[in-house]
């Protein structure tokens, strides 16, 4: 159980276009996702946290007009990246907190790489 | 100061041998402490979870926190080759916080 998948596992976009990511919950309800971006050899770093049904709360850096989350359903949440460029190549990976979950339980997907060319 | 700082490695050891993991942080509200294991293009996946201070054990793992220190490790017996991969260290404060990472250790098990 716990599974969360996301869709696309891997693209690759022009400079200039729009890319939009789905993290879906497949066996549970997810009060809450989150999205992180993860540089080669780095570790993973928070970039916004969404509520189902409200708007996401980002982090200090992070262009809420560029990464555009969308937590539509208790199962789903969409990162778009608006006008992407070279700079916002990375492994983008969700994760889903179950609703009365514990606090170690956050769920991971298996990461979308996006390379920009 | 970040808020965790874990060493990056590379570390490489022997089929069998004893891995040690460990992870300093600076926050002394975390009261959470996960370790999740990496393997590469692929998302974390957790391994052990720990409340506040103490031991946990689980198989050939075995997570320990020492709040007084504000240091926690990861160990692990008999190494095998499918345990290569990088260890992340993660706290939070509370549920539906957000969790503190590590950079991630990577280890490399030799057959």
């Amino acid at each position: 159980g716990a599974v969360v998948s996301q869709h696309p596992s891997w693209v690759i976009c022009k400079s200039g276009t729009s890319v939009k990511i789905e993290c879906r919950s497949l066996d549970f309800q997810a009060t809450t996702m989150f999205w992180y971006r993860q540089f080669p050899k780095q570790s993973l770093m928070l970039m916004a946290t969404s509520n189902e049904g409200s708007k996401a709360t980002y982090e200090q850096g992070v262009e809420k007009d560029k990464f555009l989350i969308n937590h539509a359903s208790l199962t789903l949440s969409t990162l778009t990246v608006t006008s992407a460029h070279p700079e916002d190549s990375s492994f983008y990976i969700c994760s889903a907190e179950p609703v009365l979950a514990g606090a170690y339980e956050q769920y991971f997907g298996p990461g979308t790489r996006l390379t920009v060319t | 100061q970040k808020e965790v700082e874990q060493d990056p490695g590379p570390l490489s050891v022997p089929e069998g041998a004893i891995v040690s993991l460990n992870c300093t942080y600076s926050n002394s509200a975390f009261q959470y402490f996960m370790w999740y294991r990496q393997y590469s293009r692929k998302g974390p996946e957790l391994l052990m979870y720990t409340y506040s201070s103490g031991n946990k054990e689980d198989g050939r793992f075995t997570a320990q926190v020492d709040k007084s220190s504000k240091y926690i490790s990861l160990f692990i017996r008999d190494s095998q080759p499918s345990d290569s991969a990088t260890y992340l260290c993660a706290m939070s404060v509370d549920t539906g916080n957000q969790f503190y990472f590590g950079t991630g250790t990577s280890l490399t098990v030799i057959p």
